[in-house]
């Protein structure tokens, strides 16, 4: 079945840098690939999506890469802010008739100071 | 606009005992979810429901039961509690069960089995 990996676990940067969290996926059916943001005490919610017919796709300070080939997704957060730190979840999903498997990487807890 | 709403938030169990988690959604969605979230694993899925009247299992459902009562709500139920079942649990719908839709969750229902 699929699996999807995820680094790194945990990852923290200055208020105005770069944030980078990695995926990989095993399933070369899974077409669809979203990014969740969970702040404490609360449930996921989908920040961005992108899916396997789509090489980039952005959204302000967001942005998701996939590279098919190698298995690969990322998402880019530019000009951190403190509201950012959440942990962060990315997911691959395969589609089909009756149902769907949408399985999750293990998280990233970023933390971004001031 | 209430979403998924799932109730106790909180729950303490004595090993052994049985309890159900409750979840309802107001959006209309066909597709309803039960997830598990442990430290380092990420989301996993027990049972989902694809449409009302269908139930299947997920990664993890052992241990677990669950009823899918109408189209607005999907509980689960733990017939004995282990300390392994202490997790945090989220239910989460979507609008239909192919691949590519989002996946709304609930605030979570913390479990501690002692």
């Amino acid at each position: 079945g699929e699996n999807v990996e995820q680094h790194p676990s945990t990852l923290s940067v200055q208020e105005g840098d770069s944030a980078v969290i990695k995926c990989t996926y095993s399933d070369s059916a899974s077409n669809y690939f979203p990014w969740y943001k969970q702040e404490l005490g609360k449930g996921p919610q989908l920040i961005i999506d992108i899916r396997s017919n789509v090489g980039e796709k952005k959204d302000q300070r967001i942005a998701v890469t996939l590279n098919k080939t190698a298995k690969h997704f990322s998402l880019h957060i530019t000009e951190t802010q403190p509201e950012d730190s959440a942990v962060y979840f990315c997911a691959a999903s395969i589609g089909g008739t009756g149902g769907f498997k949408t399985i999750f990487g293990a998280g990233t807890r970023l933390f971004v100071k001031a | 606009n209430a979403g998924v709403t799932q109730t106790p938030k909180f729950q303490v169990l004595k090993t052994g005992q049985s309890m159900t988690l409750q979840c309802a959604q107001d959006m209309n969605h066909n597709s309803m979810y039960w997830y598990r979230q442990d430290p380092g694993m990420g989301l996993r899925l027990i049972y989902y429901s694809a449409s009302e009247g269908t139930t299947d299992k997920g990664e993890v459902p052992n241990g677990y039961n669950v009823s899918r009562l109408n189209k607005r709500e999907f509980s689960l139920r733990l017939e004995s509690a282990a300390p392994s079942q202490t997790s945090v649990y989220f239910c989460a719908s979507s609008p239909v069960p192919i691949s590519g839709n989002t996946i709304y969750f609930g605030e979570g229902s913390w479990l501690t089995v002692v």
